[in-house]
C-alpha cells in the first residue's frame, strides 16, 4: 500500500494560474518536506513542516508556500507559476527528522508543466 | 561548490560488471548518509543508509570515509535491472543530494 501519496501525478498549468498539490501520508511520520526537482539535477529542498512548525529554505521563492492543516496532509502553492517552474514536485516525510538514523520516504511526485 | 558532489556519468557496463560510484560532501557535521536509486521519471528509493563501519545487502556494499569527506557504493555482478540513477544524499538536519549518477547495464 502506498505510504505517500502525491495528487494530482500531472498538472499542467498556465503560466501565472495558481496551482496547489497535495501530499498525505498514512505512516504518521511527525515531518513532511518538499523538494523540487528539475531535470538531470538533485532535488532540491523547498520547505519542510516539522509537526506544525514550518521551515523555509532561504533560497526558496516567495512564490512557493505551504500549508499542513494535519499530520497527514501537506500542500504546496505556488502562487503565479513561470515557466521555470517546471518540474518534478516530491513530497518526503521522516519519522523525527532529527536522529542520524531518520530516513526519508518519497511520495511518487507530481510533474508540473507550465504553458 | 557543491555540498554534494557525485560523477554525473553516465556509467555504462555490461551484466555482470563490478561498478563504483564515489560521492564526497563538504558539510563535516554531516550526521548520516544514504544511497538512494531513482528510475526515470520516478521517485528517489533508498536504496541503503550509510554507516561508518560499512555495510553490505547482497550485491551492494557501501563505505563511508569520513576523514576524507567521502561515500562509495559498489555494485557487483550487475543486473540489467540496476540501470537507473543513484543519488548519494548526506544529512545535517536536512538531507542534501547530489546529482546524481546514471548507471546503464547493457547485455
Amino acid at each position: 500500500d502506498a505510504m505517500v501519496i502525491q495528487n494530482p501525478r500531472y498538472q499542467v498549468t498556465q503560466f501565472g494560474k495558481p496551482v496547489t498539490l497535495s501530499c498525505s501520508q498514512t505512516l504518521n511520520h511527525n515531518v513532511m518536506y518538499w523538494y523540487q526537482q528539475k531535470s538531470s539535477q538533485a532535488p532540491k529542498l523547498l520547505f519542510h513542516y516539522y509537526d506544525k512548525d514550518f521551515n523555509n529554505e532561504a533560497d526558496t521563492p516567495d512564490n512557493f508556500q505551504s500549508r499542513r492543516p494535519n499530520t497527514s496532509f501537506c500542500f504546496l502553492d505556488i502562487r503565479s507559476p513561470g515557466l521555470g517552474d517546471a518540474a518534478m514536485y516530491l513530497c518526503a516525510t521522516s519519522r523525527d527528522g532529527g536522529s542520524s538514523t531518520d530516513t526519508q520516504y518519497f511520495g511518487p511526485g507530481t510533474r508540473l508543466t507550465v504553458l | 561548490r557543491k555540498e554534494v558532489e557525485q560523477d554525473p556519468g553516465p556509467f555504462n557496463v555490461p551484466e555482470g560488471a563490478t561498478v563504483a560510484f564515489n560521492c564526497t560532501y563538504s558539510n563535516s557535521a554531516s550526521q548520516s548518509f544514504f544511497w538512494y536509486r531513482q528510475d526515470c521519471r520516478k521517485e528517489p528509493k533508498l536504496l541503503m543508509s550509510v554507516y561508518s563501519s560499512g555495510n553490505e545487502d547482497g550485491r551492494f556494499t557501501a563505505q563511508l570515509n569520513r576523514a576524507s569527506q567521502y561515500i562509495s557504493l559498489l555494485i557487483r555482478d550487475s543486473k540489467l535491472s540496476d540501470s537507473a540513477t543513484y543519488l548519494c544524499g548526506t544529512s545535517y538536519g536536512k538531507l542534501t543530494f547530489g546529482q546524481g549518477t546514471i548507471l546503464t547495464v547493457h547485455p
